[in-house]
């Protein structure tokens, strides 16, 4: 078990500026999830897929918020045209899927975003 | 909708001194609930569990049980240790059959020696 990990560590840009980041879950979970993390409060959920599917949206993932899975393993994240209120730590984490319903997500230690 | 509300920090006690961090939920059918912890630097990781009512989680002598009839799952530990200052979260995964979870806004645990 290597844990999940998220990739860059930091990242700072500037607004209007596209931003990428990329999670790679634990290898046998078929879940993965995404949240956002600002100072002070819980992880909010932005999206989930199982496998490559996308199965769910949070009214928080405006247009601007891509996420994809394309062969079921790693994960990406991109922002396009940040803005300021948009730097916050982006959480990914894993769990066992079919049948597991119980099973824990397990997080990685994020990817902190600064818009500038 | 789902939610879960913890008890605000920061919550300062001394080293060997009785911890309780409040939690309570709104949710409809009986969620599964969580404990989560975050210690300074590092991600988050899971504390403990409970998938039922009355069932009770427990872990590095931490415990909490799943209460219905209060819907609330405080955790509590008898003696903390200056190691286990850290942010502490509550979260549930409601029953309908979405798999995310839904986190309380953390409660900070400060121990001092």
């Amino acid at each position: 078990d290597t844990g999940v990990s998220q990739n860059p560590r930091h990242k700072i840009t500037k607004r209007g500026q596209n931003v990428t980041f990329r999670c790679d879950p634990i290898s046998e979970h078929n879940r993965l999830y995404w949240y956002r993390q600002t100072l002070g409060q819980g992880p909010e959920f932005l999206t989930y897929f199982q496998n490559e599917a996308q199965l769910e949206k949070s009214r928080l993932l405006s247009d601007r918020f891509s996420a994809e899975r394309p062969k079921g393993s790693f994960s990406t994240l991109e922002i396009q045209r940040t803005e300021q209120g948009d730097s916050a730590m982006y959480l990914c984490a894993s769990s066992l899927g079919t049948g597991n319903f119980n099973s824990p997500l397990h997080f990685g230690n994020g990817t902190r975003l600064t818009v500038t | 909708g789902n939610s879960v509300t913890q008890m605000e920090g920061p919550v300062t006690l001394s080293e060997e001194a009785f911890l309780t961090i409040n939690c309570t939920y709104t949710a409809t059918g009986y969620p599964s609930l969580f404990w989560y912890v975050q210690y300074p630097g590092e991600g988050l990781q899971l504390l403990l569990k409970a998938t039922k009512a009355d069932d009770k989680g427990s872990n590095k002598g931490f415990e909490a049980t799943y209460r219905k009839e209060t819907t609330s799952f405080h955790l509590e530990k008898g003696s903390v240790q200056v190691s286990d200052s850290a942010v502490y979260f509550c979260a549930l995964r409601g029953m309908d059959s979405s798999y995310k979870l839904i986190f309380g806004s953390g409660t900070r645990l400060l121990v001092r020696p």
